[in-house]
């Protein structure tokens, strides 16, 4: 089944303690990005990759870090969480950096920091 | 930074109605618009696309355009229980930001049985 997963899928952690958001795709799918979804504020856009070892900022990226050393990969890395990074994230990739191509959600990372 | 706006909402419609949901965008020169629902604690999923102005017919959807006005609807008619849920609206960035979509904060629509 072609499919975006995401682990965890919630997580409850402390200000401070590393913590990685796994991503994978078995689509084949060139670009991935990553979003964080707030009561209000909607979906913002965190990191994006075009594909394997190019990444770039979107709008929120400050207190992140991803990578993407293979295609099928894409970790939310936060260094050292704080309490105004507790949101719903969401995990994305499509073929290509092509919009008419579907973009395809992972199921979500609620993540709160205490 | 380019805007995509909706009314958050909430709309509420009887079942059977039609729901209408808009979005205006920023970006005059955006050639590409998605809309997406997203359930409660779901993620999002994609129902319609539209690129040409005018109305893109998909079953009991409705997308419609108008670039001059830099407004994009979605029509749902026969509205049932099911299509309870935020809609969000996205548009495909111009020029150097054409890989990028920017979504609108979203409607949330509920249908009344």
């Amino acid at each position: 089944e072609a499919q975006v997963t995401q682990n965890p899928r919630y997580l409850i952690t402390v200000t401070g303690k590393k913590l990685t958001v796994t991503c994978s795709q078995n689509m084949n799918h060139e670009y991935m990005s990553w979003y964080r979804q707030d009561p209000g504020l909607g979906l913002r856009q965190i990191y994006y990759s075009m594909n394997v070892e190019v990444t770039d900022k979107g709008d929120v990226p400050e207190g992140y870090k991803v990578s993407r050393k293979e295609k099928r990969n894409f970790p939310l890395i936060l260094e050292s969480p704080s309490p105004n990074q507790t949101s719903l994230y969401f995990c994305a990739s499509r073929y290509g950096a092509q919009i008419y191509n579907e973009q395809f959600f992972g199921p979500g990372t609620r993540l709160t920091v205490l | 930074q380019k805007e995509v706006e909706q009314n958050s909402g909430p709309l509420s419609v009887p079942e059977g109605a039609i729901a209408s949901l808009n979005c205006t965008y920023s970006d005059r020169g955006s050639q590409s618009f998605f809309w997406y629902r997203q359930y409660s604690g779901k993620s999002p999923e994609l129902i319609m696309s539209i690129y040409s102005n005018g109305d893109k017919e998909d079953g009991r959807f409705t997308a419609q355009l108008n670039k001059a006005s830099q407004y994009v609807s979605l029509l749902i008619r026969d509205s049932q229980p099911s299509d309870s849920a935020t809609y969000l609206c996205a548009v495909k960035g111009s020029g150097g930001s054409n890989y990028k979509l920017t979504f609108g904060k979203g409607t949330l629509l509920t249908v009344n049985p």
